[in-house]
């Protein structure tokens, strides 16, 4: 149990342009889901926490207007990278809790974007 | 605010040599404390965790304790084999806030 799948694996696109990262939790209701990003022989950074039906807290530095976080239902959490360019190339992760509090998150597997 | 400490590696070690990746953290609050592993090309996937002081988390042959004495959360397996061969996360989760602070990582090689 406590599956997350994350959509698409890897995607390539070009400069300008804007892409989409969905993040599914397959087989349990997540009261909350949050996104990383994994930098080369980096750790990862928590960009953002959101919670279904709220507006998505950002961490510091995190551009919301360029990351936006639509956390439609409690199984769906999409990450809209706008105005894609070569530096936001990345690892972007996600994970989900199942309940409030959890002491666990459950993590995706992750979604390489590579901006041309 | 939170911390975590682990060596960045690359480990490298022939197969089944003793394996301990250390990880110190600081925390305010009483953390539970995590090791993830991730291969290549694939997301976190959680190792084993510990929530209280002295507990001893285990998995697939690795162990860790949680020392809260010397705040240190050391990740160990007596024999590694090649398929051992990933990055180990340490981290840490304050209960009721659910960030998790990550360590950098640490890069393990295991050659036959």
């Amino acid at each position: 149990g406590a599956v997350v799948s994350q959509h698409p694996s890897r995607v390539i696109c070009k400069s300008g342009t804007s892409v989409k990262i969905e993040c599914r939790s397959l087989d349990f209701q997540a009261t909350t889901m949050f996104w990383y990003r994994q930098f080369p022989k980096k750790s990862l950074m928590l960009m953002a926490t959101s919670n279904e039906g709220s507006k998505a807290t950002y961490e510091q530095g995190v551009e919301k207007d360029k990351f936006l976080i639509n956390h439609a239902s409690l199984t769906l959490s999409t990450l809209t990278v706008t105005s894609a360019h070569p530096e936001d190339s990345s690892f972007y992760i996600c994970s989900a809790t199942l309940i409030a509090g959890a002491n666990e998150q459950y993590f995706g597997p992750g979604t390489r974007l590579t901006v041309t | 605010g939170n911390s975590v400490t682990q060596m960045e590696g690359p480990v490298t070690l022939s197969e089944e040599a003793f394996l301990t990746i250390n990880c110190t953290y600081t925390a305010t609050g009483y953390p539970s404390l995590f090791w993830y592993v991730q291969y290549p090309g694939e997301g976190l996937q959680l190792l084993l965790k510990a929530t209280k002081a002295d507990d001893k988390g285990s998995n697939k042959g690795f162990e860790a304790t949680y020392r809260k004495e010397t705040t240190s959360f050391h990740l160990e397996k007596g024999s590694v084999q090649v398929s051992d061969s990933a990055v180990y996360f340490c981290a840490l989760m304050i209960g009721g806030y659910q960030k998790v602070t990550f360590g950098i990582g640490t890069k393990l090689q295991v050659i036959p």
